[in-house]
């Protein structure tokens, strides 16, 4: 089936450095998403890519849908203590009247203040 | 404004035992997915109901699973004579069309 590999599976850094992951698949996606989850907490969007080389922004985030669909990145500038959590990539596959999501492992993000 | 709501948040029960879990979506969403995530991986995808309609299922939903929306709104998912392995959080997720929002989750652990 659909596999996403995220790299790297975890990152230590200083409060206000920037950050950068990605994730890979193994077949085209149509579509990028990625999420952070919490502590305990489920998964929340913050970017959703479209099309092919797209670029979109919010806020301190930035991801990057690659142009050959089998790819994106995540970045984060300036990085403040409440980025600390792990970052999902996710692709949506088709299924009846919707959409299931595969899920990378995880990029766990730890700040040292 | 509510969001998705999943109880019990927690549950630990003994190997063989039942458990069931709830899951309300948001009120317009007419699609509800439930999902399963073990420690350090991402999740996984195990069901899908379209209004009262159970329209997917993963093989990861064994028959010891089973899922229910009755009447379209609120979803449950119970686990028959519960194993070590089905140790997980389990979390549900609505949407309108494409966007999908996540609940907190149900973590279980089966001893």
């Amino acid at each position: 089936g659909q596999q996403l590999n995220q790299s790297p599976q975890s990152m230590f850094i200083q409060e206000g450095e920037d950050v950068s992951m990605n994730c890979t698949s193994s077949s085209i996606f149509n579509t990028w998403l990625w999420y952070k989850q919490d502590p305990g907490e489920g998964p929340v969007l913050l970017i959703a890519l479209y099309k092919a080389g797209e670029l979109t922004s919010n806020g301190r985030l930035t991801a990057q849908f690659g142009i050959t669909r089998k790819d994106s990145f995540l970045n984060i500038s300036a990085s403040i203590p409440s980025d600390v959590g792990i970052y999902f990539c996710a692709g949506p596959t088709l299924i009846q009247g919707a959409q299931k999501l595969v899920f990378g492992q995880g990029t766990r993000l730890t700040i040292n203040p | 404004d509510t969001g998705v709501s999943q109880n019990p948040r927690h549950k630990i029960t003994k190997r063989g035992q039942n458990v069931t879990f709830r899951c309300d979506p948001i009120s317009e969403h007419n699609r509800l997915y439930w999902y399963r995530q073990t420690l350090g991986q991402g999740p996984e995808f195990l069901t899908y109901f379209q209004n009262e309609a159970q329209l997917e299922k993963s093989r990861l939903l064994s028959d010891r699973f089973s899922a229910e929306r009755p009447k379209g709104s609120f979803s449950t998912l119970e686990i028959q004579r519960t194993e070590q392995g089905d140790s997980a959080m389990y979390l549900c997720a609505s949407s309108s069309w494409e966007t999908q929002y996540f609940g907190p989750g149900t973590r279980l652990l089966v001893l």
